[in-house]
């Protein structure tokens, strides 16, 4: 079965500073896609990253990177020079071909803090 | 583009009624679905759809249907609403079905049984 793994339910970074966010992964699928969403305080859900299974590059979208180390099953979001609107929820997801590509799983989140 | 609309934004009802949470994509998307997010959960799957006229459960579909006439639409309905259910739901679609699409999400509705 597939399984996302947040361990970081609240995380505090200086303003400016780079931050990891922690997400590890189980699945048998070989084939499958990893990405990460942020949830303001507003509410809607923006998708940030994706990394596929067969990429060999780590993702990066300006700021965010996705650190993946497939061995280890973790897919990590680094922010970098974290800026005060950064400060929200973020989630970990993957969509498999186990359930042939339906579902996607979600972390339970990490909440970032941003301080000024 | 408008990307997934949702509507209403906020609803209140009372246990026992029922309700339909609406959901539009202008994408030409194939594939939809239904989420609930309760805290500390992240986000759980409601039903989802692979295209007009075929619909599937997730994980957690008791107490909702799903029907799917056109691309572009895919409502939700509560048939007799429970505090459960109170919840916030999302919608979301991607191109297609496979893992390495991405899904896009509407702005959600926060709905509260009494």
């Amino acid at each position: 079965a597939q399984k996302i793994t947040q361990t970081q339910p609240g995380m505090f970074v200086q303003e400016k500073e780079a931050v990891t966010l922690d997400c590890t992964y189980d699945t048998s699928d070989q084939s499958y896609g990893l990405f990460w969403y942020k949830q303001p305080s507003s509410g809607e859900m923006i998708f940030l990253i994706y990394q596929g299974s067969y990429d060999e590059q780590n993702a990066t979208e300006g700021r965010y990177s996705l650190n993946f180390q497939k061995a280890r099953k973790s897919a990590n979001l680094v922010i970098s020079a974290s800026q005060l609107g950064d400060s929200a929820m973020y989630f970990c997801a993957m969509r498999g071909e186990d359930t042939g590509g339906f579902k996607t799983i979600f972390g339970a989140g990490t909440r970032l803090f941003v301080k000024a | 583009n408008a990307g997934v609309t949702q509507t209403p934004k906020f609803q209140v009802l009372k246990t026992g009624q029922s309700m339909t949470l609406q959901c539009a994509q202008d994408m030409n998307h194939e594939y939809m679905s239904w989420y609930r997010q309760d805290p500390g959960m992240g986000l759980r799957l409601i039903h989802y759809s692979v295209g007009a006229g075929i619909t599937d459960q997730g994980e957690v579909p008791n107490g909702y249907n799903v029907s799917r006439s056109t691309t572009e639409d895919f409502p939700l309905r509560l048939l007799s609403a429970a505090p459960s259910q109170t919840s916030v739901y999302f919608c979301a679609s991607s191109k297609y079905r496979g893992g390495t699409d991405t899904q896009y999400f509407g702005p959600g509705t926060r709905l509260t049984v009494l």
